[in-house]
């Protein structure tokens, strides 16, 4: 059974660029979450996937975008990149049984925008 | 707006010492998680609490929720040096959405000799 996989581990962009970030939910999983993390703060949720169809939205604007494929995988879009982008993103994966399971993180992406 | 609330954020403890970490969330929620996360890693699931009074053990870590008090507590007996990380608590959004984590802002917890 695999994981949750992101791509890729590091970036660096600079401001005002845009970037894709790419998440394959684990076996069986057919949710997908987005999440932001600051440096020395917890994750943020940005949004969720469910059937290719988001269904669920953190406060963040509208330059943050997403994709669900019938795979199950997902892709994080943001455009026009400002500093404050600077952080870790975390997919997580769940299932319909997530309750007793809890959901699976990937091992993130760590953006940085100069 | 759901909060979720950790104390201590900062936690240096002493091999061999017990000590708990609180959590506490502003609204009602069935069910609790516990992550870690070591510096520069993703999040590890520790427990998944589905119900009021529901305790969970693994190795020197045990969870506990009281969902009337909205509280739940990760004890933490005997540590030793390989607990050093930062744990999270985090509940379910709301609306039940799937994958909507608020998540507390950390505790960081360094062991030493």
């Amino acid at each position: 059974e695999t994981g949750v996989t992101q791509s890729p581990t590091h970036l660096i962009k600079t401001r005002g660029q845009q970037v894709t970030l790419r998440c394959s939910s684990q076996s069986g999983h057919n949710t997908v979450s987005w999440y932001q993390q600051a440096l020395g703060q917890g994750p943020q949720f940005i949004f969720q996937y469910y059937r290719e169809e988001e269904n669920g939205r953190g406060n963040f604007p509208p330059r943050f975008s997403g994709l669900q494929f019938p795979n199950y995988s997902s892709e994080l879009n943001v455009n026009a990149l400002e500093l404050d982008d600077s952080a870790l993103y975390l997919c997580a994966s769940s299932s319909p049984a997530k309750g007793a399971y809890g959901y699976t993180f990937g091992s993130g992406t760590r953006l940085t925008v100069v | 707006e759901l909060k979720v609330e950790q104390n201590p954020l900062f936690l240096s403890m002493q091999e061999g010492k017990n000590y708990t970490i609180y959590c506490n969330y502003s609204t009602t929620s069935d069910r609790l998680y516990w992550y870690r996360q070591d510096p520069g890693k993703s999040l590890e699931s520790l427990f998944v609490l589905l119900s009021n009074g529901a305790v969970k053990q693994e190795g020197r870590l045990m969870a506990s929720l009281d969902t009337k008090a909205r509280l739940s507590t990760l004890h933490i007996t005997a540590a030793v040096h390989d607990l050093s990380a930062t744990y999270f608590c985090a509940v379910d959004g709301y609306g039940g959405s799937q994958g909507n984590l608020i998540f507390g802002k950390g505790t960081k917890l360094s062991v030493k000799p």
